[in-house]
C-alpha cells in the first residue's frame, strides 16, 4: 500500500522561510507532487518532483531524496496570502494514481 | 477557458437517495479523477479514467460508479447514498502525457446526507 506523513500544522511570521516535510511509503515510485488549497478552495498545483534534488518555481521549492523516501516544500518570504494547506501526493505503483498525504495547515501570522 | 467545471455545487440528499454529479473540462485532457475530501484525510482517489471509455477504481470506490462516454465528462453516480458519503467531492483533469501529470481540480461538490 501507500502512506505519507506529514505534519498536521505550521505557524510562520511574514517574511521568514518555512519547510514543509513529507516522508513515504510506497510500492514502486514515479514522482512527488504538491499541492495548495485555501479554505474552501480547490487544490492547486505547485510542484512535481520525479529526480533527486531541488525544483525551484518562484518563492516555491521543492526538494525530493528518494533514497529516504523523502521530500519537502520550501516557501520563502513568506506572505499572508500563503496560509493555506499544503499536500503532498505521491505517484506509486500504479503510474495513473496519486495518493495524497493528509495536508500540512500553514498559518502566516504578521 | 472554463478549466473543469463541476455541478452541482451543493446537494443535501437523504439515505438511500441516489444523484449524479457531473464533471467537464475544456482542455482536452485524457485523464480525469474523482477524489473525496474528508476533515483530516486528505484527498483519496474513488475512480478515474485514462481516456474516453474508460474507468477504473481508485482507493474508495464503493457505493460508487462512473462513466466517460465523452472526453469531456466525468460522471459520478451514487446509486443509494448513505450519511458516510458526506463529503467534498472533487473532479480532477490532466493531460495524463509528459512527466509531470498535472492535476487541475474543479471547485468541488459538498454533498450533505442525511
Amino acid at each position: 500500500g501507500q502512506s505519507l506523513e506529514q505534519p498536521s500544522e505550521v505557524t510562520a511570521v511574514e517574511g521568514a522561510i518555512v519547510q514543509i516535510n513529507c516522508t513515504y511509503q510506497t510500492s514502486g515510485f514515479y514522482g512527488l507532487s504538491w499541492y495548495q488549497q485555501h479554505d474552501g478552495g480547490a487544490p492547486t498545483f505547485l510542484s512535481y518532483n520525479a529526480l533527486d534534488g531541488l525544483e525551484e518555481t518562484g518563492r516555491f521549492s521543492s526538494f525530493l531524496s528518494r533514497s529516504d523516501s523523502y521530500g519537502y516544500l520550501l516557501l520563502q518570504e513568506l506572505q499572508m496570502k500563503d496560509s493555506a494547506s499544503y499536500f503532498c501526493a505521491v505517484r506509486g505503483y500504479n503510474f495513473n494514481k496519486f495518493y495524497f498525504g493528509s495536508g500540512t495547515k500553514l498559518n502566516v501570522k504578521p | 477557458n472554463a478549466g473543469v467545471t463541476q455541478t452541482p455545487k451543493f446537494r443535501v440528499l437523504k439515505t438511500g437517495q441516489s444523484m449524479t454529479l457531473l464533471c467537464a473540462q475544456d482542455m482536452n485532457h485524457e485523464y480525469m479523477y474523482w477524489y473525496r475530501q474528508d476533515p483530516g484525510m486528505g484527498l483519496r482517489l474513488i475512480h478515474y479514467s485514462v481516456g474516453e471509455g474508460t474507468t477504473a477504481k481508485g482507493e474508495v470506490p464503493d457505493g460508487y460508479n462512473v462513466s466517460r462516454l465523452k472526453k469531456q465528462n466525468f460522471l459520478l453516480g451514487l446509486e443509494s447514498a448513505a450519511p458516510s458519503q458526506t463529503s467534498v467531492y472533487f473532479c480532477a483533469s490532466s493531460y495524463g502525457q509528459g512527466t509531470d501529470n498535472e492535476q487541475f481540480f474543479g471547485p468541488g461538490t459538498r454533498l450533505t446526507v442525511l
